[in-house]
């Protein structure tokens, strides 16, 4: 059973600082991860996936994936208000998606 | 613009009666999920398309069908709601094959049962 755990928050940081989310996974075999922002009401949006060990980056988002650690991270830079929402970690399986609980973020003005 | 449409965006229901949620998409994916999601809680899988391949979710109770005429609509079906199916219904979309597995999802249909 892949399983995939984030803290609920809520992560609050003040406007312009850096935002920090982590997920682990429990199989080891996975491969690819994503990273999905949902705020209140609407639906997931997509906005990072990784599949190699590393980081990539996107603008102010960076996704940094460790194997060997089994974890995967989202860094957000200069976050605004407007990235206040709740972020699903995800990993595929077979097709599927085995998302995390989500983290909630919390941006002071 | 390629995208992912669910119709209604809301729907109010009563208790026993069957309802039907449509999604479309114009990407044309082969893969396309229905999630349900509640407050707080993650997108739960229910079942999805493979192509024309129905894939259900063990824990899906026999209340929700699916069906998929064509590579472009999936609908969901809800044969006799029950209060505790009062939810968002995620239609998704993927375009499958070895190394595409992002999904895309809809805006989501806000279902209410009375």
């Amino acid at each position: 059973q892949k399983e995939v755990e984030q803290n609920s928050g809520p992560l609050s940081v003040p406007e312009g600082a850096i935002a920090s989310l982590n997920c682990t996974y429990s199989d080891r075999g996975s491969q690819s991860f994503f990273w999905y922002r949902q705020y209140s009401g609407k639906s997931p949006e997509l906005i990072m996936f990784i599949y190699s060990n590393g980081d990539k980056e996107d603008g102010r988002f960076t996704a940094q994936l460790n194997k060997a650690s089994q974890y995967v991270s989202l860094l957000i830079r200069d976050s605004q208000p407007s990235d206040s929402a709740t972020y699903l970690c995800a990993l595929e399986g077979s097709y599927k998606l085995i998302f995390g609980s989500g983290t909630r973020l919390l941006v002071r003005p | 613009d390629a995208m992912v449409i669910q119709n209604p965006r809301y729907q109010v229901t009563q208790f026993g009666k069957p309802v039907t949620l449509s999604c479309s998409q114009t990407l044309n994916h082969n893969v396309m999920y229905w999630y349900q999601q509640k407050s707080s809680q993650a997108p739960k899988l229910l079942f999805h398309y493979y192509d024309k391949d129905f894939n259900n979710e063990a824990d899906t109770p026999d209340n929700f069908q699916s069906r998929r005429p064509n590579t472009s609509f999936c609908f969901l079906d809800i044969r006799s709601p029950g209060l505790g199916d009062a939810a968002m219904y995620l239609c998704a979309t993927s375009r499958g094959g070895t190394g595409s597995y992002e999904q895309y999802f809809g805006p989501g249909t806000r279902l209410t049962v009375t």
